[in-house]
């Protein structure tokens, strides 16, 4: 089946910083990707999504690129702001799984002022 | 919005008692999961119903049934809960009301905080 596998955390930076947050992944076929957050006490959102190589999905100032070479999907973002501060999943569904999403283990980020 | 709603937000419970946690969602969609979340764990999925009465287990299913009576609700059940099964419970709907996800993925609920005493 599907596994993702990203960076342990926590992540802690300063507002304005820079934000990488990896993710790779193994799946049969080609798997569509997914980056999820979760604000404290609250269900995961649908950050940005990816469908098939060399995609890059962007929202809110993320972005992440679909590498099928190094199979990876790692999320990015220029300037950090402290209402960025969520745990972050990386996230694949693909047949392989019999399309149920496969989740990393998340990644909780903290962004100081 | 696919309105999803889980009841109860919040429980605590004994050891040994049953508990149901019910997820609601208005908007037709054929394909619904339950997952657990834990620290150092992720979303792991627990079962998932992909129609009325179709029900499968996922990877940590032991302790646990599910029902689908209607489309609309889905039904998780801890049968006899134990410590090890306190934790937040999420359902999730497939954003494609008949597809099972691919490329739009699933729309999550608020989440139940779930407590084992």
């Amino acid at each position: 089946g599907d596994s993702v596998t990203q960076m342990e955390g926590p992540v802690t930076l300063s507002e304005e910083a820079f934000l990488t947050i990896n993710c790779t992944y193994t799946a049969t076929g080609y798997p569509s990707l997914f980056w999820y957050v979760q604000y404290p006490g609250e269900g995961l959102q649908l950050l940005l999504k990816a469908t098939k190589a060399d995609d890059k999905g962007s929202n809110k100032g993320f972005e992440a690129t679909y590498r099928k070479e190094t199979t990876s999907f790692h999320l990015e973002k220029g300037s950090v702001q402290v209402s960025d501060s969520a745990v972050y999943f990386c996230a694949s569904i693909s047949g392989g799984s019999n399309y149920k999403l496969t989740f990393g283990k998340g990644t909780l980020l903290t962004v100081n002022p | 919005d696919a309105g999803i709603t889980q009841s109860p937000r919040h429980k605590v419970t004994e050891t040994g008692t049953p508990v149901t946690l019910r997820c609601h969602q208005t908007e037709n969609h054929r394909y619904m999961y339950w997952y657990r979340q834990d620290p150092g764990h992720g979303l792991r999925l627990i079962h998932y119903s992909y129609g009325v009465k179709d029900t499968d287990k996922g990877e940590v299913s032991d302790g646990y049934s599910v029902s689908r009576s209607k489309t609309e609700d889905f039904l998780l059940t801890l049968e006899s809960a134990t410590s090890s099964q306190t934790s937040v419970y999420f359902c999730a709907i497939s954003v494609s009301r008949q597809a099972p996800g691919g490329n739009y993925g699933y729309t999550f609920g608020s989440g139940t905080r779930l407590t084992v005493v």
